[in-house]
Parts: structure tokens; sequence; C-alpha cells
């Protein structure tokens, strides 16, 4: 079983509407969540980080944790061509210090 | 001003070769790391170093070497090249262990 699971996609979604990204992992102690975006050909960019149960909005995201359910979602509102990129989720497993990468979810935002 | 820069940006080289990465963060972080992200585009980490000290080396062939001169500064150093290295090497930094907020923008090796 992989550590951190995600759908690679691409999902894609007609402009203006909600993109959703699913993420699970498999350590039930971890503790920190987070979300990147990477657009074709360059690094990482940290879109949210989440450590507590429940949502945590920025702008037009939001992350969703579930520990019990060991998820974790991120949702993007009124989606642009510009959010078309693969999006990374990564967690800290219990203990470890070592940030665990998904193998990301390739969204492409149709105009 | 970059917050981590790594150089070189490009690099191809013969088999057999030994190349180096150098990575420099300006943003005061006590830990960095280097990734590596293959043609799948999955990142995997390599090692990690925190205030000069290495904490995570991960199962990695012993071919690659890291050094970390200061806490600043994180350097790749990869003998006896293999096709199979070829990938995207990023460096990576953060204040806290694991939380990382900042990627380099990476350094393609290609292997011929």
């Amino acid at each position: 079983q992989k550590e951190v699971e995600q759908n690679s996609g691409p999902l894609s979604v007609p402009e203006g509407a909600i993109a959703s990204l699913n993420c699970t992992y498999s350590d039930r102690g971890s503790q920190s969540f987070f979300w990147y975006r990477q657009y074709s050909g360059k690094s990482p960019e940290l879109i949210m980080f989440i450590y507590s149960n429940g949502d945590k909005e920025d702008g037009r995201f939001t992350a969703q944790l579930n520990k019990a359910s060991q998820y974790v979602s991120l949702l993007i509102r009124d989606s642009q061509p510009s959010d078309s990129a693969t999006y990374l989720c990564a967690v800290i497993p219990s203990n470890t210090g070592k940030l665990i990468f998904g193998q990301g979810t390739t969204l492409q935002v149709k105009p | 001003d970059t917050a981590v820069s790594q150089t070189p940006k490009y690099l191809v080289t013969q088999m057999g070769n030994d190349k180096s990465i150098k990575c420099e963060q300006n943003l005061g972080h006590d830990t960095m790391y280097w990734y590596k992200q293959d043609s799948k585009k999955f990142l995997k980490i390599m090692f990690s170093y925190n205030n000069k000290e290495l904490i995570i080396n991960e199962t990695v062939p012993n071919r690659f070497s890291p050094k970390s001169p200061d806490k600043a500064h994180l350097n790749l150093h990869i003998n006896s090249l293999e096709l199979g290295d070829s990938a995207v090497y990023f460096c990576a930094s953060s204040q806290e262990h694991g939380d990382i907020s900042h990627f380099g923008e990476g350094s393609w090796l290609t292997v011929v």
C-alpha cells in the first residue's frame, strides 16, 4: 500500500466550476498535511497546509481533513484555466519528519 | 531575490561521469532537503539536513553523497552516473522539520 495515494487523473472541469481533488494516506498517526501545485516544468508551490480535522479556507481554496477516514481533499472554487496544473498531496507520517508525496492529480480547467 | 536557488538548472552528461548540484537558501531555515522527481513526476525524498547534520538518508545508492557546509547550503554529488539517474532534482527548505515551504527551481539531469 502506498503511503499517500491520489488519482493521477486527468480531472477535467469547466471554467467556473468547483474542482475536487482527493488524497488518502496510510499512516493513521500522521499529523501534518499539505497541498502543492506544480505547473509543467516548474517546481512545486505550497498552496495550503492543514493539521486539524475539518475545513480550512484560503481564498478560492479549501482543504478538508478527515483523520478517521484518513482522507484529505482540496476544493478549488470558481476554477480558472490558470489553475490547470498537477496538484500534489503530501503527508508527514508520525515520528518520521519526512514529507511523503502522492503521485499527483493533473487538473485541466477548460474555458 | 530567489529564496532557494539551485545550480545548474540543466545538466547533460555521459554515463560514468561525476557531477555536483548546488543549493542555497536565504530564508534562514534550519532544514534543507534533496528530492528526486522521476519521469512519472513522482517526488521522492533522498536526504535531509538540519543545521548541517544529516537526519534523513533514504535508500539511495551510495554514489549519491550530500554535503552541507553550513545551514544555508546543501550540495549533492553524484559519482559514476547511470542512465537511471536522469531526473529532476529539487532542493527544498523548511523552518520546521518536514513542513516544506519552499522548493528550488529544480536541476534537470540527463545522463546519456
